[in-house]
C-alpha cells in the first residue's frame, strides 16, 4: 500500500493568516493527488484534485501544488468556516490510502 | 443534482453481517466515468477506503478486507451494496459511500452523508 503521510498533525492560526500543509507520498504518485475538507459529523469535501486543480465551487484562496511523492495544500486569508481537518489522498493505486489528517483550528 | 444516501442498521452484534445500502438518486449509476466506493471512518481516525464497483459491476477491494467484504449494485434500483462478514468492535464506524470520478484523477467528488455503525451486543 501507498503511504500518505500529512504534516503538521494540527495547526493554530488566526482569521487572515495563510497556511500550508504539505503531505508525502511513500512511492510516486504522479499527479494522482486530491485533497478534502471535513467538518465534524460531515462527510469530506474536496477542494483540490489532481495535485492542483480547484473543484467547482471552492474558493481561490484554497490551492494545490506538487506532483511525484511531495505535495502541499495552501490556504490564503483564513476565513471562519475554514476550520475544521484536512485529508490528502491518493488515487494513483488501489488500495487508495488517505493522510491521516490535519486539524486546523483557530487561534 | 446526483446525490447519494447510505442506509442499514446502526447495530450489529459482533460475529454477524454489516449490510449496507447506497442509493443513487438524480442520475444513473451506469451513466458516465464512474466508480462507486464505499469508504469508512472510525471515530477520530482518517478515512479508510473498503472498496469499489464499476459500471461493468466489476469490484475492487482492499486486500486488507477483501475477504470479508462483498461490494455489488443492483442497476435497476441504482443502488450499491455492501456487504462485511464476521465484524467485530474494530469494524465500528462511519460508512460512506463515495463517486469516484475519471475527469477528476479519480479523486472522490461526491460522498453521501454516512451511516454510522457500532458492532457491539
Amino acid at each position: 500500500d501507498i503511504q500518505m503521510t500529512q504534516s503538521p498533525s494540527s495547526l493554530s492560526a488566526s482569521v487572515g493568516d495563510s497556511v500550508t500543509i504539505t503531505c508525502r507520498a511513500s512511492q510516486s504518485i504522479s499527479s494522482f493527488l486530491s485533497w478534502s475538507q471535513q467538518k465534524p459529523g460531515k462527510a469530506p469535501k474536496l477542494l483540490i484534485y489532481s495535485a492542483s486543480f480547484l473543484q467547482s465551487g471552492v474558493p481561490s484562496r484554497f490551492s494545490g501544488g506538487g506532483s511525484g511523492t511531495d505535495f502541499t495544500l495552501t490556504i490564503s486569508r483564513l476565513q471562519p468556516e475554514d476550520f475544521g481537518t484536512y485529508y490528502c489522498q491518493q488515487t494513483y493505486s488501489t488500495p487508495y490510502t488517505f493522510g491521516q489528517g490535519t486539524k486546523l483550528e483557530l487561534k | 443534482q446526483v446525490q447519494l444516501q447510505e442506509s442499514g442498521p446502526g447495530l450489529v452484534p459482533p460475529s454477524q453481517t454489516l449490510s449496507l445500502t447506497c442509493t443513487v438518486s438524480g442520475g444513473s449509476i451506469n451513466a458516465g466515468s464512474y466508480f462507486w466506493s464505499w469508504i469508512r471512518q472510525p471515530a477520530g481516525k482518517e478515512p479508510e477506503w473498503i472498496g469499489r464497483i464499476d459500471t461493468f459491476m466489476r469490484s475492487t477491494k482492499n486486500p486488507s478486507l477483501a475477504s470479508r467484504v462483498a461490494i455489488s449494485a443492483d442497476t435497476s434500483k441504482n443502488q450499491v451494496f455492501l456487504k462485511l462478514s464476521s465484524v467485530t468492535a474494530a469494524d465500528t464506524a462511519v460508512y460512506f459511500c463515495a463517486r469516484e470520478e475519471a475527469n477528476l484523477g479519480s479523486a472522490f467528488g461526491l460522498w453521501g452523508q454516512g451511516a454510522r455503525v457500532t458492532v457491539s451486543s
